[in-house]
């Protein structure tokens, strides 16, 4: 299949400073690239689709000034965590979708620990 | 509303077989996904059907009933390594995907 790079995999950060997520597709192009957060023992939850070179869908309640979502390129799209808090604290994971495809591969994802 | 069911936790033995079922309400349907996540990792892609009934790919197989809003995964031959948790995903007229709770599957000797 093809391949998603998350990076990076872990990170702590101080509360009230910014973390950078990348989500690169490897082999193919992604037209279409989600975002999702989960918590522990908890389903994924979608925060946001984004179509390369347009705006972010944000889901109900995911605030698009806090996370920041970038995707510029059909193989690289970005999650900023602006001024994060410990409540953002969570397993944060994307995927990517090649245009036409139904099937959409994941990142290795990245825990993001806010001290 | 959109909406998938799945079992929250299950146990089985080593070299046997078990079912998971999912059933499923999604807003027009485009198919229906099974995932498998270890603890701590993203998940990972195990099966799709789109048409009904049964596609199977080595130990593990997937059905699928749409008239009933229905799937399951079966694992056979069970190995201590599929311990994990197995994540349903129906996908809607938009292409999105509706993700169940997911149900933890505990393999015991």
């Amino acid at each position: 299949g093809a391949v998603v790079s998350q990076h990076p995999s872990r990170v702590i950060c101080k509360s009230g400073t910014s973390v950078k997520i990348e989500c690169r597709s490897l082999d193919f192009q992604a037209t279409t690239m989600f975002w999702y957060r989960q918590f522990p023992k908890q389903s994924l939850m979608l925060m946001a689709t984004s179509n390369e070179g347009s705006k972010a869908t944000y889901e109900q309640g995911v605030e698009k000034d806090k996370f920041l979502i970038n995707h510029a390129s059909l193989t690289l799209s970005t999650l900023t965590v602006t001024s994060a808090h410990p409540e953002d604290s969570s397993f944060y994971i994307c995927s990517a979708r090649g245009t036409g495809e139904t099937e959409a591969f994941f990142g290795q994802g990245t825990r993001l620990t806010v001290v | 509303g959109q909406n998938i069911d799945q079992p929250t936790e299950m146990t089985a033995t080593e070299g046997a077989i078990v079912q998971i079922n999912c059933t499923y309400q999604t807003s027009g349907f485009n198919g229906l996904f099974w995932y498998q996540q270890h603890a701590g990792e993203a998940p990972t892609f195990l099966s799709y059907n789109v048409l009904d009934g049964l596609e199977e790919k080595g130990r593990f197989s997937s059905f699928l009933s749409r008239s009933k809003g229905y799937s399951y995964l079966l694992l056979k031959e069970l190995q201590m390594k599929d311990s994990a948790s197995y994540l349903c995903a129906g996908m809607d007229s938009n292409y999105q995907l509706i993700w169940g709770a997911g149900t933890k599957l505990i393999i015991k000797p």
